[in-house]
């Protein structure tokens, strides 16, 4: 099992162009999160999709979209990339019980620089 | 005040000994919590989940302190593959999907 993979690893945008980040998982997850990380402070929360067909935004959803395809895989775009959006982002997966023991996997990140 | 706040370090450990630190939360109906660690680069991964007053895994133990409202993270006899970025996490949602709160992290280095 890959577990959650992301593409791109690495990317660099000009300000106003656009992309897409792909997250896609194996382990039959209900759940994907889409979180950003910046230095000094903890991951946090762009959009989520609890299961199939649902998303929902989190702490910091402005300037981004994301789209469920498919139970496997997750997908956050960015319309007119901004500085402020430099940042690691990572993608989760988690079973989703809803019991205290749910625990969310992740991938190997991507870092985007927004020149 | 921070939902979740830690120190973030670095706190230098010689290897073979003994280091702890805390984790303070805001939300005093936690029932559970986590805590994950980041290698430099790399992406968090779990380290132990914490359903009551504590756990304990080998060399780590975690704590939970309802009424002081904090977490604290115990590592014996600290190996040199033990530093990492230590993130401490809670559920932060009301609802049952599994929404979480992510600290900052607190570093620790194990030298030689």
């Amino acid at each position: 099992n890959a577990g959650v993979t992301q593409t791109p690893k690495f990317q660099v945008l000009k300000t106003g162009q656009s992309m897409t980040l792909q997250c896609a998982q194996d382990m039959n997850h209900n759940s994907m999160y889409w979180y950003r990380q910046d230095p000094g402070m903890g991951l946090r929360l762009i959009y989520y999709s609890a299961s199939e067909g649902t998303t929902d935004k989190g702490e910091v959803p402005n300037g981004y979209n994301v789209s469920r395809l498919n139970k496997r895989e997750f997908s956050l775009r960015l319309e007119s990339a901004a500085p402020s959006q430099t940042s690691v982002y990572f993608c989760a997966s988690s079973e989703m019980t809803g019991l205290p023991t749910d625990t969310q996997y992740f991938g190997p990140g991507t870092r985007l620089t927004v020149l | 005040r921070k939902e979740v706040e830690q120190d973030p370090g670095p706190f230098n450990v010689p290897e073979g000994a003994t280091v702890a630190f805390n984790c303070t939360y805001s939300n005093s109906a936690s029932q559970s919590f986590f805590w994950y660690r980041q290698d430099c680069r790399k992406e968090p991964k779990l380290l132990m989940s914490v359903y009551s007053s504590g756990n304990e895994d080998g060399r780590f133990t975690a704590q939970l302190n309802r009424a002081s409202q904090y977490i604290s993270l115990l590592i014996r006899d600290s190996k040199l593959s033990d530093s990492a970025t230590y993130l401490c996490v809670f559920p932060s949602g009301t609802d049952s999907w599994g929404k979480l709160q992510f600290g900052a992290g607190t570093q620790v280095v194990v030298t030689p």
